[in-house]
């Protein structure tokens, strides 16, 4: 049980255009999703929360029109990164959590953007 | 705002050596503490967690971790280390209450040679 999907595994994209990245809770359902990035050798970085039913709360520094999450239902949450650029570049994971009160994240397989 | 810090960036092991990974953290409210393992092209996976009760807590594969609380440390072990343990470890903190925002340390390459 309490297993996430994203998709797509990889994408490459061209400058300047936007690229949508799923997650999925495939068995439970999560009031609350998390969007990480994680750069080559380097820790995860939180970049914003997805809360069902209302805005996300972006982490400092993160662009909240650049990177446009959206969490529709309770098992859907995505993010689209417009006008890509290669700094853009990155692995995006999401993890999601369980409503009910568990404290636990269930992490995604990820999704490794590379924008040419 | 709660910060986590892992002491070791890499750190190499032969078979059946004896491992410990430490991890420190500051915040000053009651937390919830995560060790995670990412195994070479895999995703993340919880190795254990400490939410409350005994500090010292079992995870999966052999692996635990103790919370100290005067210390604002949760280091991880194992007894003995195998070759497929190599993988990147990360510790996580979370603050009780609220949303759950988990915040990773810089991670741990394990290498254990055979």
């Amino acid at each position: 049980g309490a297993v996430v999907s994203q998709h797509p595994s990889r994408v490459i994209c061209k400058s300047g255009t936007s690229v949508k990245i799923e997650c999925r809770s495939l068995d439970f359902q999560a009031t609350t999703m998390f969007w990480y990035r994680q750069f080559p050798k380097q820790s995860l970085m939180l970049m914003a929360t997805s809360n069902e039913g209302s805005k996300a709360t972006y982490e400092q520094g993160v662009e909240k029109d650049k990177f446009l999450i959206n969490h529709a239902s309770l098992t859907l949450s995505t993010l689209t990164v417009t006008s890509a650029h290669p700094e853009d570049s990155s692995f995006y994971i999401c993890s999601a959590n369980p409503t009910g009160g568990r404290r636990e994240q269930y992490f995604g397989p990820g999704t490794r953007l590379t924008v040419t | 705002a709660q910060s986590v810090s892992q002491h070791n960036h890499h750190v190499i092991l032969s078979e059946a050596a004896s491992l410990e990974l430490g991890c420190n953290y500051s915040y000053g409210g009651t937390v919830n503490l995560f060790w995670y393992v990412q195994y070479p092209g895999q995703h993340l996976q919880l190795l254990l967690k400490y939410f409350s009760g005994d500090p010292l807590v079992k995870g999966i594969k052999g692996f635990e971790a103790e919370f100290i609380k005067s210390k604002f440390s949760f280091n991880l072990r194992k007894p003995s280390v195998q070759w497929s343990d190599t993988a990147e470890y990360f510790c996580a903190v979370s603050h009780s209450g609220g949303y759950q925002k988990v915040t990773f340390g810089t991670g741990t390459k394990l290498q254990v040679i055979p």
